[in-house]
């Protein structure tokens, strides 16, 4: 099946931060989508983008189908973004094993 | 997501009992999801439900089972449960028509003794 990875495994920020997540898969897939897994455990659909750019308030992703990768953006990051996020993608949703964030006050 | 409702959200059991974990949903969506997470790690698929006569297996359906009663409702089964069947379990829905996004129940979290 398909690979996920996701870049940094763990990121500290302070609050105001900017911050870059990625997701590189190991094959195109059409339906990649970003969650944010909550310190209680929800999770949040937070872009479906299977290719170019959409944006969200202070977060935004950007999805290059041709070399199979998505970034997300966060911009000043406030302490509720703290939590994982997961990016997942192909038929059998493959989820990487997701980023952990932790904004500091 | 509270359109999507996973009953029970907390089960402690033993090693070989059956266990069936709940998931319905008002959304109206077509495509029905089950997960397992375990600690650190993402999400991996067990099973998955394009409509009530559609049942898919997953990158890991090893050990379950599931039933898709009605559009609205998706069960989970643990046969003959095992220690390390111990996990947290999701469920997710779409939309019909292409790829749609996911919404997620709030979860299940199983221990197995």
């Amino acid at each position: 099946g398909i690979q996920v990875e996701q870049s940094p495994p763990d990121l500290i920020l302070q609050e105001g931060a900017n911050s870059t997540l990625r997701c590189n898969f190991s094959d195109s897939v059409n339906n990649l989508q970003w969650f944010h897994q909550n310190p209680w455990g929800q999770l949040i659909n937070l872009f479906y983008i299977p290719s170019g750019t959409k944006q969200n308030g202070r977060l935004s992703a950007t999805t290059v189908a041709t070399e199979r990768y998505s970034l997300l953006y966060i911009s000043s990051s406030q302490t509720t973004d703290s939590g994982v996020y997961f990016c997942a993608g192909a038929n059998d949703m493959r989820f990487g094993a997701g980023t952990r964030l932790t904004v500091k006050p | 997501d509270a359109d999507v409702t996973q009953t029970p959200r907390n089960r402690i059991t033993k090693t070989g009992k059956r266990i069936m974990l709940e998931c319905s949903q008002t959304k109206g969506h077509d495509r029905m999801y089950w997960y397992r997470q375990d600690p650190g790690l993402g999400l991996r698929l067990i099973y998955y439900s394009f409509d009530v006569k559609d049942i898919n297996k997953g990158e890991i359906s090893d050990g379950y089972s599931v039933s898709r009663q009605a559009q609205a409702k998706f069960s989970l089964s643990l046969e003959s449960a095992i220690p390390n069947q111990t996990a947290l379990y999701f469920c997710a829905t779409s939309d019909l028509g292409g790829n749609q996004p996911q919404h997620f129940g709030d979860g299940t979290r199983l221990s197995i003794l």
